[in-house]
């Protein structure tokens, strides 16, 4: 079936650094991808919504500035983690979605950020 | 208040066993709705697409009240393999778009 992979899987970094997530679609389109965090015990957050090619739509509370979605290509987006904090410490997943709406996401597999 | 609520449980209940998970929504114009399970440090993945009249997959079913903004899931003749977190999912704009999470309910299954 279709698969999301989601790179790195694990990263520890230190305060006031920046971190890369990507998110790639390995066999399909992904007109659109969205963005989670979650945090122990918590529910999956919605961050963000990107479209290929437009600029990302965030959710309430989330800093655009801090959290930098790129989606410049139907495979490809990234999550940036700007100057990174040890309260950004989460679980990042992505899933992907091929504009329609009517088949089920694709998730990632997921980014445990530890900054410390 | 919290867009999806779910009981965090955790449900311990032996093999064999009934069990039933509730969720409220909050936002009426609330299009979709699905249960997923997530097990520890994984993604979450699909478990089932819940309508209004009701339905079944195996030992799975979802029941969804529109009225009462209230969506159900009952899984029968619990499974070892059942272990995980069950969420309850909405979609604000229909199908599979925009996905809104609920917390989870844990289920625990022992022998």
């Amino acid at each position: 079936g279709a698969v999301v992979s989601q790179h790195p899987s694990r990263v520890i970094c230190k305060s006031g650094t920046s971190v890369k997530i990507e998110c790639r679609s390995l066999d399909f389109q992904a007109t659109t991808m969205f963005w989670y965090r979650q945090f122990p015990k918590q529910s999956l957050m919605l961050m963000a919504t990107s479209n290929e090619g437009s600029k990302a739509t965030y959710e309430q509370g989330v800093e655009k500035d801090k959290f930098l979605i790129n989606h410049a290509s139907l495979t490809l987006s990234t999550l940036t983690v700007t100057s990174a904090h040890p309260e950004d410490s989460s679980f990042y997943i992505c899933s992907a979605s091929s504009g329609t709406g009517v088949s089920p996401l694709h998730f990632g597999n997921g980014t445990r950020l530890t900054v410390t | 208040r919290k867009e999806v609520e779910q009981d965090p449980g955790p449900f311990n209940v032996p093999e064999g066993a009934t069990v039933a998970f509730n969720c409220t929504y909050s936002n009426s114009a609330s299009q979709s709705f699905f249960w997923y399970r997530q097990d520890c440090r994984k993604e979450p993945k699909l478990l089932m697409s819940v309508y209004s009249s009701g339905n079944e997959d195996g030992r799975f079913t979802a029941q969804l009240n529109r009225a009462s903004q209230y969506i159900s899931l009952l899984i029968r003749d619990s499974k070892l393999s059942d272990s995980a977190t069950y969420l309850c999912v909405v979609s604000r704009s229909g199908g599979y778009n925009k996905l809104i999470f609920g917390a989870g309910t844990r289920l625990a299954v022992h022998p």
